[in-house]
């Protein structure tokens, strides 16, 4: 079974543009997440979409946006970049993203703001 | 809060064991997972514990303990390949799909 692809996997912008990113999932899994990894802050989880719909955010700005397809391909979008939105940008799947679920990470996007 | 705590970096030679701990603070879990991170790669899971006990996979065993709140990963018959970093992570009852990192712990194998 292909594991969880991501594309673009490199990335460079300069501040004010906006990027949006795509996630796969393993088939059959319908929970998407996306997380942000800085070597300062960690990994740091942005949000979770179920059957197209956005169950779970964490403490980003608005700025941050995402959004499930119904085949539950994912994309994230991050307006009006700033310098310290460089990162690597995960998505991780699961069936169904609760309980004992286990999470299969992407090989990342990395975002480079210039 | 929820917040789990692990030494930032362990130093051991090849052949050896090494045993990185986790110790958290969280009110409902459903279990402790644990992923290895090469530099530049992806998180790649390694096992996970729902119950208290020790899960052995290979040269890999975790461990956990709810009632010390204490976890750890063990590796034994150390190889250059297991130079990584080492996250434990929890998912809590109240989240979805949400997983909460751990700093992660540096593992440097050397000759």
């Amino acid at each position: 079974k292909a594991g969880v692809t991501q594309t673009p996997r490199y990335l460079i912008k300069t501040r004010g543009q906006q990027v949006t990113l795509s996630c796969s999932p393993i088939s059959g899994h319908r929970s998407v997440s996306w997380y942000q990894q800085t070597p300062g802050q960690g990994l740091q989880f942005l949000f979770e979409y179920f059957s197209e719909t956005q169950r779970n955010k964490g403490n980003f700005p608005g700025r941050f946006s995402g959004r499930q397809f119904s085949n539950s391909r994912s994309e994230m979008n991050v307006s009006t970049l700033e310098l310290g939105d460089s990162a690597l940008y995960l998505c991780a799947s699961s069936l169904t993203g609760v309980g004992t679920d286990t999470q299969y990470f992407g090989p990342g996007t990395r975002l480079t703001v210039l | 809060g929820q917040s789990l705590e692990q030494p930032s970096e362990v130093t051991a030679v090849e052949g050896a064991i090494v045993q990185m701990n986790c110790t958290y603070q969280t009110s409902g879990f459903y279990g402790l997972s644990w992923y290895q991170q090469h530099d530049g790669g992806a998180p790649t899971f390694l096992s996970y514990n729902a119950l208290d006990g020790l899960e052995e996979t290979g040269r890999f065993s975790s461990f956990l303990s709810r009632s010390d709140s204490y976890g750890y990963l063990l590796l034994q018959e150390l190889q250059m390949k297991d130079s990584a970093s080492y996250f434990c992570a929890v998912r809590t009852t109240d989240s979805w799909g949400k997983l909460q990192f751990g700093a992660g712990t540096q593992v440097v194998v050397t000759p």
